[in-house]
C-alpha cells in the first residue's frame, strides 16, 4: 500500500491564480482531512469528509473548496490564491471518525507570490 | 469546535533526562487521544495513542497518561536520545482530529 499520496510536493503560485492539490489514499478509509501548517505552528483543519459525496468545513475553510467523488480521492481547490495561503498542506485519512489513527501524506509546500 | 491546549511550546533536555508534554481539551465527548511526532520537513507520524477507557499506556521509552475527569493527557519520554528531537503534537478525536499547537523538543547530547 502506498498509503496517502499528495501531489505536487512543491508549488509556487501567483496571487490570484487557482490550483488543485491532489490527495489519494489506497487504504479504503472513509474519513479524509485537509490540514494546513504554517511555519512553526500546529495543524489547522481546513475541510474533512466522512465518505464519498460528503464534505464539511473545518476551522479555516475560507478560500478553499473540496470535493469527494470517490472514496480514494479528496482534492483541495484554492481559488484566487493569496499570500496568506502560503503554507504546508497535509492530507490525512482514517478508517473511521472515532478511535482510529490518522495517516498523513508527505505534504505539499505551497508558496503564493 | 474542540479546544486543545498544549504545553510547553519548547522543551530542552539533556540526553538521558525525561521529558513531559501536557495537553488539555474541552470536549468531554472526545475519546481517542493520539500523539504525533514530526521531524523537520516530514509528515506527522503516530507514536502512541490512548483510548478513553484506559488511564495509562506504555511503549518502551514513551508513555501516555489520561485523566478524563480533568480533561488532560500527557506524553512522557524517558531516557531521551538526540533522535527524539522533533516537534510533538497531541490530538483529540471525535469525528475529526483537533491538534495542539506543538512542542519543539530539543535533546542535547
Amino acid at each position: 500500500n502506498a498509503g496517502v499520496t499528495q501531489t505536487p510536493k512543491f508549488h509556487i503560485l501567483k496571487i490570484g491564480q487557482s490550483m488543485t492539490l491532489q490527495c489519494t489514499q489506497d487504504m479504503n478509509h472513509n474519513y479524509m482531512y485537509w490540514y494546513r501548517q504554517d511555519p512553526g505552528m500546529g495543524l489547522k483543519l481546513i475541510y474533512y469528509s466522512v465518505g464519498a459525496g460528503i464534505t464539511d468545513k473545518g476551522e479555516v475553510p475560507n478560500g478553499y473548496n473540496v470535493s469527494r467523488s470517490t472514496t480514494e480521492d479528496f482534492p483541495l481547490r484554492l481559488e484566487l490564491a493569496a499570500p496568506s495561503q502560503t503554507s504546508v498542506y497535509f492530507c490525512a485519512s482514517s478508517w473511521g471518525g472515532k478511535n482510529t489513527e490518522a495517516f498523513f501524506g508527505q505534504g505539499t509546500r505551497l508558496t503564493v507570490v | 469546535g474542540e479546544n486543545v491546549e498544549q504545553h510547553p511550546s519548547t522543551l530542552s533536555v539533556q540526553e538521558g533526562d525525561s521529558a513531559v508534554i501536557k495537553c488539555t481539551y474541552s470536549d468531554s465527548a472526545s475519546n481517542y487521544f493520539p500523539w504525533y511526532k514530526q521531524e523537520l520537513g516530514k509528515r506527522p507520524q503516530l507514536i502512541i495513542d490512548i483510548r478513553s477507557n484506559v488511564g495509562e499506556k506504555k511503549d518502551q521509552r514513551i508513555a501516555v497518561t489520561l485523566n478524563k475527569t480533568a480533561k488532560h493527557f500527557s506524553l512522557h519520554i524517558t531516557e531521551t536520545q538526540p533522535e527524539d528531537s522533533a516537534v510533538y503534537f497531541c490530538a483529540v478525536n471525535f469525528n475529526k482530529f483537533y491538534f495542539g499547537s506543538g512542542t519543539k523538543l530539543n535533546v542535547k547530547p
